[in-house]
């Protein structure tokens, strides 16, 4: 079965510094990633995803994040932070064939003034 | 587009009765739409997956009976929590297939069920 490791269930950052939040699957066989944020009494909202299509994804808000194969990792990254940015972030896999997203644990952004 | 909503959005009840979520696709068709559960600081747990017509699938652990899934139509899908007791008190969020292929889900905003 698939699993989803986030590195950090917490990270903070200044504002207007680089935010970097982690994410590593187990499949073998590259699958869908998702980069899902979820702001306090919400839903999520998805931030990007990765296809095949292209390694480097760029997603809302600035994000974007790095499919690596030969690291399992698919990291989220944001060049300068915002204090609208604090948030909990959820990576999420998908294998192909099956519609059920495996979630990370998530990862809470906070944003230091 | 791609909007799912839910309701109620919050909802307080005393233990043994029972509470309905409902969840809609707004704008388009969700043939597959999927319930989590989430308790606070934590992440999604799936309960099951529902199929427009057909009988839901829940995950190991999940009590069918406690947890009534029905998809009657391609937009909308309601959660029943019969007899509730505090212990099922936590945030539920339904999504919806986009049917944009990738397996990609689109959230509601969530159901805040306090059992008293």
């Amino acid at each position: 079965a698939q699993s989803v490791t986030q590195l950090g269930s917490h990270v903070s950052v200044s504002e207007g510094a680089l935010v970097l939040l982690r994410c590593n699957y187990s499949s073998s066989v590259p699958p869908y990633l998702f980069w899902y944020v979820q702001y306090p009494n919400q839903g999520l909202q998805l931030l990007l995803k990765y296809t095949s299509a292209a390694t480097l994804v760029k997603g809302i808000n600035g994000f974007e994040a790095e499919f690596k194969k030969s690291e399992t990792s698919f990291h989220l990254t944001k060049p300068s932070a915002h204090m609208s940015d604090a948030a909990e972030y959820f990576c999420a896999v998908s294998d192909l064939g099956n519609e059920k997203l495996t979630f990370g644990t998530g990862t809470r952004l906070t944003i230091i003034p | 587009g791609a909007v799912v909503s839910q309701h109620p959005s919050w909802v307080i009840c005393k233990s043994g009765t029972s509470v309905k979520i409902e969840c809609r696709s707004l704008d388009f068709q969700a043939t597959t739409m999927f319930w989590y559960r989430q308790f606070p600081k934590q992440s999604l747990m799936l309960m099951a997956t529902s199929n427009e017509g057909s009988k839901a699938t829940y995950e190991q652990g999940v009590e069918k009976d406690k947890f009534l899934i029905n998809h009657a139509s391609l937009t909308l899908s309601t959660l029943t929590v019969t007899s509730a007791h505090p212990e099922d008190s936590s945030f539920y969020i339904c999504s919806a297939n986009s049917g944009r292929g990738y397996n990609e889900q689109f959230f509601g905003p969530g159901t805040r069920l306090t059992v008293l």
